[in-house]
Formats: C-alpha cells, sequence, structure tokens
C-alpha cells in the first residue's frame, strides 16, 4: 500500500523546544518537500529535496531544519528559533522526472502551548 | 503582486450548478498547473492538472488554461454538497516547485 505517511498527527510544545516530524514515502519518489498552512492561508514552502543528501532552502526556513539521509525520509526539526511555530505542517513527494505533481501526506498539525 | 492569485470566497452554488473557480498567475514562463481540492482540516488531494492551452475534461471536472491571459480555471459541474471545500491552484514556475494559491472556499448547498 503506496502513500506517504506523517507522524504525529498532533503535536504539543512548549515555547523553547524543538520538535521533529516524521515524514515517510514508499512511492520511490526522489523529491520531497516541507510546506507550512496557517489559517486561510496557501502553503508556504519551507525546505525541499530533491535527492539523498541534498536539500534547498524554501521561502519560510529560517527557524526549521531537515536531513535526507535516506530517499523515504525527509523529517523537518522546528526549533527554539522559529517564533511562530503553530502551524498545520504538510509533507509531499514526486518523482524528480516527468510530472511535477506533488502528493501530499495527511499532515501534523503543531502547537505550541 | 502575488504569483498565484484566487479569490478567497466563499463562492456558495445549489446542488446541480456549475461552480467556476479562477486562479491567475504573474510569471509567464509557468509550464503546468495543478487543482488540489482540501477539506477542513486534511491535507490537498490532486484533482487536476493542465500542461497545454485549452480544456482538459476529468469527469465532472474541467480544467481550462489560457497562457496569454495567465489564467487557469476549474469547472465543477453537477455540483454536490461533498464538493465542498477549499480548491488550491498550484503552478510550477520552474525549479522543482510550486507556488500556491491561498484557495478558494465552495459551499454547494443541497
Amino acid at each position: 500500500d503506496g502513500g506517504i505517511t506523517q507522524s504525529p498527527k498532533y503535536l504539543f510544545r512548549k515555547e523553547g523546544q524543538n520538535v521533529t516530524l516524521s515524514c515517510e514515502q514508499n512511492l520511490n519518489h526522489d523529491a520531497m518537500y516541507w510546506y507550512r498552512q496557517d489559517p486561510g492561508q496557501g502553503l508556504r514552502l519551507i525546505y525541499y529535496s530533491q535527492i539523498v543528501n541534498d536539500f534547498q532552502k524554501g521561502d519560510i526556513a529560517e527557524g526549521y531544519s531537515v536531513s535526507r539521509e535516506k530517499k523515504e525520509s525527509f523529517p523537518l526539526t522546528v526549533t527554539s528559533a522559529q517564533k511562530n511555530p503553530t502551524a498545520f505542517y504538510l509533507c509531499a513527494s514526486k518523482r524528480r522526472e516527468g510530472t511535477d505533481t506533488q502528493y501530499f501526506g495527511p499532515g501534523t498539525r503543531l502547537t505550541v502551548l | 503582486q502575488k504569483e498565484v492569485e484566487q479569490n478567497s470566497g466563499p463562492l456558495s452554488v445549489p446542488e446541480g450548478a456549475i461552480a467556476s473557480l479562477n486562479c491567475t498567475y504573474s510569471d509567464r514562463g509557468s509550464q503546468s498547473f495543478f487543482w488540489y481540492r482540501q477539506y477542513s482540516g486534511k491535507s490537498p488531494e490532486l484533482i487536476m492538472f493542465i500542461y497545454s492551452n485549452g480544456d482538459k475534461e476529468d469527469g465532472r471536472f474541467t480544467a481550462q488554461l489560457n497562457k496569454a491571459s495567465q489564467y487557469v480555471s476549474l469547472l465543477i459541474r453537477d455540483s454536490k454538497p461533498s464538493d465542498s471545500a477549499t480548491y488550491l491552484c498550484a503552478v510550477n514556475t520552474g525549479f522543482q516547485k510550486l507556488v500556491f494559491g491561498t484557495g478558494t472556499r465552495l459551499l454547494v448547498s443541497p
């Protein structure tokens, strides 16, 4: 059963803590993406990776970090430097070549207490 | 100027009517265009993509692209209450990235 999984579904963080959001895919996709969505807003790109061991900053990378050690996995760390981290975080993936279609995981809702 | 613009809505249509959702984009070099549907609290799911000028039909959905005017639209025929959702327009402006609009909320009343 192929797809993209994100965990946890809900995450609560105290101010000053780092938290890591998981994203795993078994679609054999090369490229993976992290987006943030705030209420009433569109998706904003945080980081993306087109190949293992390589990633690029998106439009709002400050306060976030990522790694891409395996093709299947692209975890996102929300650091204490991110001043307003409460949001809905979405991971997506796509094949590197051919179609530009991105497919999304179910998302993680992060709330800072 | 925003790269991808959509009317936030809500767009209200009665069941059975045609819903017309519009999106304009600023980058003339954009190559591919996508419509995603997002239910409240859920992640976006792909409805259609279109690469060439003209119409592309898939069931009750038709995507229309006009590159000269820089707009892309989505028509939903025979609208159903289950179509009520936010529809996101996304544009590939190159560099393997999509730029998303803020979405149009559609309400289909029974």
